[in-house]
């Protein structure tokens, strides 16, 4: 099975509206963190915002909001006022207690921020 | 702010050569890692290394796959014997290490790797 599935290849936004990028998970430890990253066209990878297994409140970065549902597993990332500046692809990441220290990265989402 | 180094950006190498991929973690940070991405795929883990030492590897980091701390700045990822399907976007990565599964992973720009 999947530890991180992004159901979302390709998503559009307007300009200055808010989207949301899924993101699920599969994991039987209880400790846990989930992280997201993005991706421009130039190809490195960017840390955005990160959510723990035990945090009670919803992480957030500027524009950037988790929306951590841990009974549903799901990690969906909130891109709030969208800029052009925002097309890249976003990747969901998992790194759990038990099984080291490696990421485990879903297959990303295409984000296009439209004018 | 620090960041993780990597070089070269690009590299083109005949299969069946040697490449070595070069990268310079944030300096205060303890371990270190590599992963790979081929082209529309997502980011597969490679390596860990912690202390001198692999601490963790994926099957993927095979016989031909070598990591090595050569001085206090440097890590660096050899492929021995190259093939077409190394043909990948390398990534390094550093974290700090103190945080156990909230620690976050700070990635290179990436090496983008062809094999002819």
């Amino acid at each position: 099975a999947q530890k991180i599935t992004q159901t979302q290849p390709g998503m559009f936004v307007q300009e200055k509206e808010a989207v949301t990028l899924d993101c699920t998970y599969d994991t039987s430890d209880p400790s846990y963190g989930l992280f997201w990253y993005k991706q421009p066209s130039s190809g490195e990878m960017i840390f955005l915002i990160y959510q723990g297994s035990y945090d009670q409140q919803n992480a957030t970065e500027g524009r950037y909001s988790l929306n951590f549902q841990k009974a549903r597993k799901s990690a969906n990332l909130v891109i709030s006022a969208s800029q052009l500046g925002d097309s890249a692809m976003y990747f969901c990441a998992m790194r759990e207690e038990n099984t080291g220290n490696q990421f485990y990265f879903g297959t990303g989402t295409s984000l296009t921020v439209i004018p | 702010e620090p960041e993780v180094t990597q070089t070269p950006s690009h590299q083109v190498t005949q299969m069946g050569q040697e490449v070595i991929l070069r990268c310079v973690p944030i300096s205060n940070h303890l371990y270190f890692y590599w992963y790979r991405q081929i082209l529309g795929q997502k980011v597969e883990f490679l390596v860990s290394f912690y202390n001198n030492e692999i601490s963790e590897k994926s099957e993927i980091f095979d016989d031909q796959f070598s990591v090595e701390r050569p001085d206090g700045s440097n890590f660096t990822l050899k492929i021995r014997s190259t093939k077409l399907e190394d043909s990948a976007m390398y990534f390094c990565a550093s974290s700090d290490g103190d945080r156990g599964f909230g620690e976050t992973q700070y990635f290179g720009p990436g090496t983008r790797l062809l094999v002819l």
